[in-house]
């Protein structure tokens, strides 16, 4: 888990706040992932970003908007979110974003709780 | 409807006695992955088999890949109660940029 962190790891937020969640990869890999994880859902893919550029959005509302400054960072920033948002958002990393045979390195995930 | 889908939803099971999850996917593949988390946790990669490979060893685990089937299982040997955790299954088509994961299946070693 060292390979890939995340802060803050438990955040707790109004609908009117904004805040964001950070991603830190230290594997040298190119391409970095926001997921959703919500309770009885499978694993929902937000955002990929490659070599700081987005390669894929999944319909996802603006309220999410991501931020890849360098390849080693991504962000998540939050704004007006809805109660039905609250899940574990989780980030990864890979070599590559578009290697077949790339696996994903996971961070352990900020736990959010929107009220 | 999603492309991996695990079965068993919840398996339980004693210590040392033997796990087998199955994944169901519907699109021709380029590889499959099969990844494990603790509750809470971030997701970590388990073992990797390509569509052309029909079985994988590592360790305790046996995974084996049915293309005409389309279809993955995941079995551990000798379970432990440290191996309780949720598994998933993940696929990566020909073209895609990305992996789509499935529900997963929850397992519980008993001690």
């Amino acid at each position: 888990e060292t390979g890939v962190t995340q802060t803050p790891r438990h955040l707790v937020m109004g609908m009117t706040n904004k805040k964001s969640l950070k991603c830190e990869q230290h594997l040298g890999h190119n391409a970095m992932y926001w997921y959703k994880q919500s309770a009885k859902k499978p694993l929902e893919l937000m955002f990929v970003y490659s070599l700081e550029e987005r390669v894929e959005n999944n319909s996802v509302p603006s309220r999410f908007s991501p931020e890849c400054p360098n390849s080693s960072h991504l962000f998540l920033h939050l704004h007006t979110l809805q109660p039905e948002d609250s899940a574990l958002y989780l980030c990864a990393s890979s070599q590559g974003a578009g290697g077949r045979t790339d696996t994903q390195y996971f961070g352990p995930g900020t736990r959010l709780t929107v009220l | 409807s999603q492309q991996g889908e695990e079965d068993p939803q919840a398996l339980s099971i004693q210590e040392g006695e033997n796990a087998t999850m199955n994944c169901s996917y519907k699109t021709s593949i380029n590889n499959l992955q099969w990844y494990r988390q603790n509750s809470g946790r971030g997701l970590v990669h388990l073992i990797l088999i390509r569509s052309n490979e029909r079985e994988k060893h590592s360790g305790r685990l046996r995974v084996t890949l049915d293309t005409s089937k389309k279809s993955s299982s995941l079995l551990i040997t000798a379970s432990r109660a440290a191996d309780t955790a949720s598994y998933f299954c993940a696929t990566r088509t020909h073209a895609g940029n990305m992996l789509t994961f499935g529900g997963g299946t929850r397992l519980m070693v008993k001690p």
